[in-house]
């Protein structure tokens, strides 16, 4: 199982839109609609995002959204605030009830 | 409020063991799905694997690094799950945490800080 493949580094100044990309195979993201996304700033545990694909937690602001088209998930995050500035992660289910992570994306706001 | 709190981290040697602990706290723990997810210094997350509950029979599934060399258990009563890792190598130090499996992992501990040297 893989890593899912994600840019190294995003950037985008304040108030843009910024997109990640996160590209598995049909036995990860393109098999199943359990897709999440986490942030993780330095030093701190992972934060959920978005799960299955598309949904929010509650508190998580609707700048953040999230789709997948066959193996590629992708989370936007619109109107860029320096808050923003962090590690994203995402994740899927693999089958055989094992799950994978993607290889990371720095998000810097300029 | 929902708490997770992983301690035992440790330095240990190549080849060592070591048993990682994830005291939960603020939910139905015994119906709970637990993961462990591992973090090396500047690296990304790395799933290391799951348990489920009672009623899916305690299954477990891990990741292919650390199959056959990790093991994930629990205690209901105590709301505690573990992490036993065998035949440590240097690769397998980093940060671990347990996180909960609700809509996804939806909260996760602090994470314990496991250095394998000799």
């Amino acid at each position: 199982q893989s890593a899912l493949t994600q840019p190294a580094s995003v950037s985008g100044s304040p108030g843009q839109s910024i997109t990640i990309s996160c590209t598995g195979t049909s036995s990860d993201v393109g098999g199943y609609n359990y897709v999440s996304w986490y942030q993780q700033h330095p030093g701190k545990a992972p934060k959920l995002m978005i799960y299955e694909v598309t949904k929010r937690p509650s508190g998580v602001p609707d700048r953040f959204s999230a789709s997948k088209s066959g193996n590629t998930a992708s989370l936007t995050v619109s109107g860029l605030q320096a808050e923003d500035e962090a590690d994203y992660y995402c994740a899927s289910y693999a089958g055989s009830n094992k799950d994978v992570f993607g290889t990371g994306t720095k998000v810097t706001v300029l | 409020e929902v708490q997770l709190v992983e301690s035992g981290g440790d330095l240990v040697q190549p080849g060592g063991s070591l048993k990682l602990s994830c005291a939960a706290s603020g939910f139905s723990f015994s119906g709970s799905v637990i993961h462990w997810v591992r973090q090396a210094s500047g690296n990304g997350l790395e799933w290391v694997g799951r348990i489920r509950s009672k009623a899916d029979t305690y299954a477990t599934a891990y990741g292919a690094s650390v199959e056959g060399r990790f093991t994930i258990s629990r205690d209901d009563s105590k709301n505690t799950a573990y992490l036993q890792m065998n035949s440590l190598k240097t690769e397998d130090t980093a940060v671990y945490y347990c996180a909960k499996e609700g809509s996804s992992l939806d909260y996760w501990g602090q994470g314990a800080l496991v250095t394998v040297s000799s």
